[in-house]
């Protein structure tokens, strides 16, 4: 099965840079994913991360070590529309369900 | 931009009664999946779908929820007899292939009393 870690909450400034760590365990790696959810929204996609090495998507950037089973998602220049839970999430090991860890909660304050 | 719609978008129910939860995913997608998230909790997995099978459940998908694709667009999620419990917002999801990103819908918000 899947095991998924990441820290419950954070906050941070705007304009600072913060970085939301995802240690996993699963049967069977098929990549991983990072979604943003604002309160009471869907999630949406931000990155997904299959090989080693950092992946750099505008403010966002997202890095993956298979070895270590950790990834870490990095939010440059943060602002107040920032404040989101950020959700790790793997594919099991047949590729037929997404499974989230259960959201790091960021805070912006100004 | 193509988006997978839901409805409705909150439903309220008696203890007990059936309610059935509808979908239009993207119109290429091929995979649908129902998630399910309590207030304040994680996205939890229910069901996925493909080729007009169950492809994978979770725990929680019991004898007490079923899906269907009953034509060419709906892809739809039955809760029968309906418990205090199953009050959640409920996430209908696509994608084009499997393992890869899903598009979700914005949810239905379902209120057992």
């Amino acid at each position: 099965g899947q095991n998924i870690d990441q820290p419950t909450e954070m906050t941070a400034t705007e304009g600072a840079i913060v970085q939301i760590n995802c240690t996993y365990q699963t049967s069977g790696f098929n990549g991983l994913f990072w979604y943003q959810q604002h309160a009471g929204e869907a999630p949406t996609f931000l990155s997904y991360n299959v090989l080693d090495g950092l992946e750099e998507k505008g403010r966002f950037s997202s890095f993956l070590s298979r070895s270590k089973g950790y990834s870490y998602l990095l939010l440059k220049e943060l602002q107040m529309k920032d404040s989101a839970s950020y959700l790790c999430a793997v594919p099991n090991q047949a590729g037929t369900a997404l499974i989230f860890g259960k959201g790091t909660t960021l805070s912006v304050s100004s | 931009e193509p988006e997978v719609t839901q409805t409705p978008s909150h439903q309220v129910t008696q203890m007990g009664q059936e309610v059935i939860l509808r979908c239009v995913p993207i119109s290429n997608h091929l995979y649908f999946y129902w998630y399910r998230q309590i207030l304040g909790q994680k996205v939890e997995f229910l069901v996925s779908f493909y080729n007009n099978e169950i492809s994978e459940k979770s725990e929680i998908f019991d004898d007490q929820f079923s899906v269907e694709r009953p034509d060419g667009s709906n892809f739809t999620l039955k809760i029968r007899s309906t418990k205090l419990e199953d009050s959640a917002m409920y996430f209908c999801a696509s994608s084009d292939l499997a393992g890869e990103e899903l598009f979700f819908g914005e949810g239905s918000r379902l209120t057992v009393l």
